[in-house]
């Protein structure tokens, strides 16, 4: 059973840059899926922010991808998000998971933009 | 980008009751890769559907996906107290892998 825990920083102040990173559990990080960030803001929907492939490959959400850094770290077994210029508006649960089918998710992690 | 728009936002219903949620695609989905999501407060989201009607393991029968093309169509044939929650349609073949806005099911 394919395990993911997110971990970061709860809180970023206003034009710093969140960074989250996701430790996969039950599988390896090179296999053949996509490693895919997800939010939520608080009382509102899914906004889909992009995926990571073994091979190198990245897609980004085109209203994201200015900001937007994703990467895997395959001798930790884990993957990460860097999103700059934060603004309170990219303040969300943020969800990693193994796409782009998404049969697994992280529990999320609360991440708050504010000085 | 496709675009998916969920219908309609909120449906009130009692338990027992029939429920059909509806999503529509600004395009055809590539491959008939749509997914749907349960979401209840305070989890994240489970999926139930994929490939438009292949219920994924542990899903009871009494949820059903039909649809291609651009119209796609969740049922719940008779809901249960744990089937409120909030419903998202989601596209995976072709990125961005978009979501719908949501369908909040809730007991009338």
């Amino acid at each position: 059973q394919v395990q993911l825990q997110e971990s970061g920083p709860g809180l970023v102040k206003p034009s710093g840059t969140l960074s989250l990173t996701c430790a996969v559990s039950g599988g390896s990080i090179s296999s053949n899926n996509w490693w895919t960030w997800v939010r939520q803001p608080p009382g509102m929907g899914l906004e889909w922010i992009g995926e990571v492939y073994p091979t190198g490959l990245i897609n980004y959400n085109p209203s994201l991808k200015s900001r937007v850094t994703m990467s895997l770290d395959k001798s930790n077994n884990q993957f990460s998000l860097n999103l700059n210029s934060v603004t309170a508006a990219d303040t969300a649960i943020y969800y990693c998971a193994r796409g782009p089918l998404i049969h697994y998710w992280g529990q999320g992690t609360l991440v708050t933009v504010s000085s | 980008e496709v675009v998916l728009t969920q219908s309609p936002g909120t449906l009130s219903l009692s338990p027992g009751e029939r429920a059909t949620l509806s999503c529509r695609a600004s395009q055809s989905v590539y491959g008939t890769y749509l997914a749907w999501f349960q979401q209840r407060p305070g989890q994240a989201p489970r999926l139930l559907i994929f490939g438009a009607s292949n219920r994924a393991t542990g899903i009871p029968d009494r949820f059903s996906g039909s649809g291609s093309g651009t119209d796609f169509s969740l049922t719940i044939s008779r809901l249960e107290p744990e089937d409120f929650a909030v419903y998202y349609c989601q596209q995976y073949g072709t990125s961005p892998r978009t979501f719908g806005q949501g369908t909040k099911v809730e007991i009338k």
